[in-house]
């Protein structure tokens, strides 16, 4: 089975420029989450979805940050316009909740470097 | 946001020994889990408990659910080279989907 899919895996922009992350979560799962990590803060949740509604964006940094998720099967992360401060790695998983028994798998990231 | 409290920090062993780590909270969760992560990867899971008291084995991996609900703790026997890694646990409180993660443990093992 494959696993989360992240695209593009690296990338590279200026500052001011607008940054798009993908996200394609396992089959079946109903929720999805995106995650930033860094050195500094370690892993932390910017927002998730469950069966494609926003639940929760309150680790959403600021207006800057935006996320979309059309449907079941693809998710968006929009930084715009980022700054050098945004640099890090950022991650999405996929999990079928279900009660209290949900698990959480993470995709391979995207390592976004703003210059 | 919330993080996790999780020592050691870092830990540099040798093949073939014991290690143990854990993780504490102030606040009280419902579920624990423990994730490995591997360089330009992401977080995989090793183990998930769900009741207090727990003990759950993964092959060489062990790891219990704190009787309290606010720690948990990870132990991996007879260590080899590809366990390095960065460890991380993980609580949910039972509110909502949201897990806070831990800080992390660097483990190292030397041949």
């Amino acid at each position: 089975d494959a696993g989360v899919i992240q695209s593009p895996r690296h990338e590279v922009t200026e500052m001011g420029q607008e940054v798009t992350l993908r996200c394609k979560p396992i089959s079946g799962h109903n929720s999805l989450f995106w995650y930033r990590q860094t050195m500094m803060r370690g892993l932390e949740l910017l927002i998730y979805f469950n069966n494609n509604v926003p639940i929760d964006d309150s680790g959403m940094p600021e207006d800057r940050f935006s996320a979309k998720m059309p449907n079941a099967s693809f998710s968006t992360l929009k930084i715009q316009p980022s700054e050098p401060r945004d640099s890090a790695v950022y991650f999405c998983a996929s999990s079928w909740t279900s009660g209290s028994t949900d698990t959480q798998y993470f995709g391979p990231g995207t390592r976004l470097t703003v210059l | 946001g919330q993080q996790l409290n999780q020592s050691p920090q870092s830990m540099f062993i040798q093949e073939g020994e014991d290690v143990s780590m854990n993780c504490t909270s102030s606040s009280i969760f419902n579920t624990w889990l423990w994730y490995k992560q591997d360089p330009g990867e992401g977080p995989v899971l090793l183990i998930a408990l769900y009741k207090a008291g727990e003990l759950t084995s993964n092959g060489r991996l062990t790891a219990q659910f704190g009787i309290t609900r606010k720690d948990s703790f990870l132990n991996i026997s007879a260590s080899i080279p590809s366990d390095v890694g960065i460890y991380f646990c993980a609580g949910r409180d039972g509110t909502a989907s949201k897990l806070t993660f831990g800080t992390g443990t660097r483990l190292q093992v030397t041949l």
